[in-house]
């Protein structure tokens, strides 16, 4: 049961940022907001993960409100290469809590 | 970086084939994690481990069992294979952490299987 709800499409114009939001309006404390993508036919890819403060890598940031209940994943310049499927997830804090994708949003990067 | 490698991309067996898909990571993580993926389904987990020679039933373990002879590699067997185990495999590890603070899955990149 997916604790996550995101936009089931979106369209990003290459080499602008791409914004994807993401709502969880039911996480609970000590619960941590993850983001992965999948391109098609290949194994998920782990994009970066945050409990409570902002964080960026060199793959993307994730800013998480105040309250917790949303948050957007940023790429910053969107390439063709980060067409794909973008999954929200919240995940709690034992190590081996399983990962639960729900629907994701296609992201599509046109040229 | 982490690396977590699959035997193969795509396998095609029949049914009632014994099917062994094997994973290996690189990183010595204690997690390791059996999964498959179905359109409308999402990820599914099969079975986990860990630590060597420890597995744990995950939603959906009919039909599969897995070793863990050595850390870095999970195997997943399917002892007869049949037609509704067409799929597609994901392996992930994760490190064991401490209480109260997660650690990220990596995935490898799937196997998809066609049973006939």
């Amino acid at each position: 049961d997916a604790k996550t709800t995101q936009p089931t499409s979106m369209d990003c114009a290459e080499g602008r940022a791409a914004n994807l939001p993401c709502n969880h309006s039911t996480i609970s404390g000590n619960e941590y907001v993850y983001w992965y993508r999948q391109i098609h036919s290949q194994g998920p890819q782990y994009i970066i993960h945050g409990l409570k403060n902002n964080e960026t890598n060199e793959m993307a940031s994730l800013i998480i409100t105040e309250d917790r209940k949303s948050s957007t994943l940023i790429l910053p310049h969107a390439t063709l290469r980060d067409t794909a499927v973008y999954y929200c997830i919240v995940r709690g804090e034992t190590s081996y809590d399983k990962v639960i994708f729900g629907p994701g949003t296609s992201l599509s990067v046109i040229p | 970086d982490v690396k977590v490698t699959q035997s193969s991309r795509y396998l095609v067996k029949r049914t009632g084939e014994k099917v062994f898909l094997e994973c290996v990571q690189d990183m010595d993580h204690e997690n390791m994690f059996w999964y498959r993926q179905d359109p409308g389904l999402g990820l599914r987990l099969i079975y986990f481990s860990y630590d060597v020679k420890m597995k744990e039933k995950g939603d959906i373990p009919e039909g599969y069992s897995v070793s863990r002879e050595k850390k870095e590699r999970f195997s997943l067997i399917l002892e007869s294979a049949s037609t509704n185990q067409t799929s597609m495999y994901l392996c992930a590890s994760s490190a064991l952490g401490g209480i109260g603070f997660q650690e990220t899955q990596y995935f490898g990149p799937g196997t998809r299987l066609l049973v006939l």
